[in-house]
């Protein structure tokens, strides 16, 4: 079965300072993984997405996931938090596409 | 704009009562997912449908039904419904493959009283 964590269901940080929010996966094979994001009152937004290969995964609005097989994370970072950033971030795991898991969620507050 | 599109977004209903939820996936996506997202449960998977056909299924009472459409739309119909069904429901698309992402609708938010 696959599961994620997401560690810290708060997150918060100055305005400038580096966004880190915590995710890792349990999985027998190698999955698909994913960061979306949700703006209050509105559905989820994907930010990025793993592919195979590529480490390191650039998304949009300045944010980025590194990929650690060795580790089983795959966390999210923006070295410059925006007032604009805070929202809630989900990710999520999938082996086929055809299913995914949702982590609890990670609240951010950016503080001005 | 995901291109999902999910309606009413609001609901207020009794308990009891027997609601639809209704979603357009994004064109040419086969697949749906529904998903229940509440305060104290998180985002949990409900079901998700494939061209017609069901696929998968999570947490989904025996009182929530689902079906797909050869339009490829979904309904999401909940019945007898208690205090604690209110939440937000998204529903979700994708095209069929491997890591290919889900779009996510509005949400149709559900408030039973």
């Amino acid at each position: 079965a696959q599961s994620v964590t997401q560690l810290g269901s708060h997150v918060s940080v100055s305005e400038g300072a580096l966004v880190l929010l915590r995710c890792n996966y349990s999985s027998s094979v190698p999955p698909y993984l994913f960061w979306y994001v949700q703006y209050p009152n509105q559905g989820l937004q994907l930010l990025l997405k793993y592919t195979t290969g590529a480490t390191l995964v650039k998304g949009i609005n300045g944010f980025e996931a590194e990929f650690k097989k060795s580790e089983t994370s795959f966390h999210l970072t923006k070295p410059s938090a925006h007032m604009s950033d805070a929202a809630e971030y989900f990710c999520a795991v999938s082996l086929t596409g055809n299913q995914f898991y949702f982590g609890t969620g990670t609240s951010l507050t950016v503080i001005p | 704009d995901s291109g999902v599109t999910q309606t009413p977004k609001h609901l207020i209903t009794a308990t009891g009562q027997r609601v639809t939820l209704r979603c357009s996936p994004r064109s040419g996506d086969l697949s749906v997912y529904w998903y229940q997202q509440s305060l104290d449960q998180g985002l949990q998977f409900l079901i998700q449908y494939y061209n017609g056909e069901e696929r998968a299924k999570g947490n989904i009472l025996e009182r929530f039904s689902a079906q797909q459409f050869p339009d490829l739309h979904s309904e999401l119909n909940l019945s007898s419904l208690e205090l604690g069904d209110s939440a937000l429901y998204f529903c979700a698309s994708s095209v069929e493959g491997v890591n290919t992402e889900a779009f996510f609708g509005q949400g149709t938010r559900l408030t039973v009283v």
